[in-house]
């Protein structure tokens, strides 16, 4: 099994619904992050968490919301999906002992029709 | 707060060939810094790290980069270039704080001309 899963690897969905992203992790990782990947822009931080009560907007964090269920899981949510929501969202983790770099899981393409 | 600039968004090279792609980055306190692979419908892979320590990094698949404070740059290089290394290259930077948060440049397209 993967250390960073995410669930669904695909989704389409419609403008104005709700839709929830999984990741959850194997790693014992304490901090967790998502991310979203477009051409030409990289990937861009959009919540990042501490631990379960420890949460943080990252630099594109408008029409999204997050909740860590436990420390393995992060979820991301689109409360009311649009358009320019289509992208590549990854999960990833790192630990406290230092600038190792993150284990990303293998993202989430969504597409928002 | 920290930036990353890779300077062309894609590169081209020959089988056999020297593999360079450039990435400058700013940031106010000493880095760390990163360069990530992706292949195709896959997430990204770690190819080497720069904490302070060696300013010459050596990674995985032939892959080093060489940190130049003096440049603020931290390009990537591989003396010949394979068919298996075409994908998509990230360079990012972190500073040591609580939030290890990593900021990415735009990303570099690497084709590899048989």
């Amino acid at each position: 099994d993967a250390d960073v899963t995410q669930t669904p690897r695909n989704r389409i969905t419609k403008t104005g619904k709700r839709i929830m992203l999984e990741c959850s992790q194997t790693k014992g990782h304490d901090r967790m992050y998502w991310y979203r990947q477009d051409p030409g822009l990289g990937l861009r931080l959009i919540y990042y968490s501490f631990d379960v009560k420890d949460i943080n907007k990252g630099e594109i964090s408008d029409g999204y919301s997050v909740s860590r269920q436990a420390q393995a899981k992060f979820s991301l949510s689109l409360e009311s999906a649009i358009p320019n929501q289509t992208a590549l969202y990854f999960c990833a983790t790192s630990d406290a002992t230092g600038p190792a770099g993150y284990t990303f899981g293998s993202g989430t393409r969504l597409t928002v029709v | 707060a920290q930036s990353v600039t890779q300077l062309g968004s894609h590169v081209s090279v020959s089988e056999g060939a020297l593999v360079l792609l450039r990435c400058n980055y700013s940031s106010s306190v000493p880095p760390y810094l990163f360069w990530y692979v992706q292949y195709p419908n896959q997430g990204l892979q770690l190819l080497l790290k720069y904490t302070s320590a060696a300013t010459l990094v050596k990674g995985i698949n032939g892959f080093e980069a060489e940190f130049k404070k003096s440049e603020t740059s931290f390009h990537l290089t591989k003396p010949s270039a394979h068919m298996s290394d075409a994908a998509e290259y990230f360079c990012a930077v972190s500073i040591k704080n609580r939030a290890q948060k990593l900021v990415f440049g735009q990303g570099t397209r690497l084709t590899i001309n048989p």
